[in-house]
């Protein structure tokens, strides 16, 4: 059974400060790790999917890295605003079929 | 931008009947999913649809479940005979292309509460 963990749970951080989450995921038979954030009573809604081993993407402030040899992902903010407060999902992607595997999520909750 | 819409937010039902949850995916996309999560858990697969039929669906997604895409746009899910464990948020998303595309778009979820 394929598992993806995140961590932490949850983070409160005070604005301003830089942040940063892991997503595990299995390193073999690996097909695309996708970020999503998630604010409450909204849709989800992706902010990165990365394909290959070393890449980084970045989106504003936040930014991804991807190891699929020792099957992680870390996600960073920089200089986190109180916007940021949010669920931040990861999902490896099956190639068949696009079925998604999520984590359980990291919940941050910057304060001003 | 275009989105996925979903219909309704939010659905109270008895136990033992029978709820449609609606779906109108993004008009050019051509995977369509519903995925679910119950309260304090992960979310979870349920089913994948391309090509007007199953292209996976998980162990969840047993007889009590179906879904179609009766008219082109839209892509509902039944639950027959809903169970007190049915009350999750259910999602649906789409996607133009596999996993190593643009990411999903989910739709907002509609709150299933069964009673």
């Amino acid at each position: 059974i394929l598992n993806v963990e995140q961590s932490p749970q949850s983070l409160h951080v005070q604005e301003g400060d830089s942040t940063n989450f892991t997503c595990s995921f299995p390193s073999s038979n690996f097909y695309a790790l996708h970020w999503y954030r998630w604010e409450t009573a909204k849709s989800p809604e992706a902010l990165f999917v990365m394909t290959l081993n070393g890449d980084e993407k970045k989106k504003g402030r936040i930014s991804a890295t991807l190891n699929t040899k020792e099957g992680y992902s870390y996600l960073y903010i920089k200089g986190s605003q109180p916007e940021d407060s949010a669920t931040y999902l990861c999902a490896f992607g099956s190639g068949n079929t696009g079925k998604l595997i999520f984590g359980q999520g990291t919940t941050l909750q910057v304060k001003p | 931008e275009p989105e996925v819409t979903q219909t309704p937010s939010h659905q109270v039902t008895q136990m033992g009947q029978e709820v449609i949850l609606r779906c109108v995916p993004i008009s050019n996309h051509l995977y369509f999913y519903w995925y679910r999560q119950i309260l304090g858990q992960k979310v979870e697969f349920l089913v994948s649809f391309y090509n007007n039929e199953i292209s996976e669906k998980s162990e969840i997604f047993d007889d009590q479940f179906s879904v179609e895409r009766p008219d082109g746009s839209n892509f509902t899910l039944k639950i027959r005979s809903t169970k007190l464990e049915d009350s999750a948020m259910y999602f649906c998303a789409s996607i133009v292309i596999g996993t190593r595309g643009s990411g999903y778009t989910f739709g907002s979820g509609t709150r299933l509460t069964v009673v």
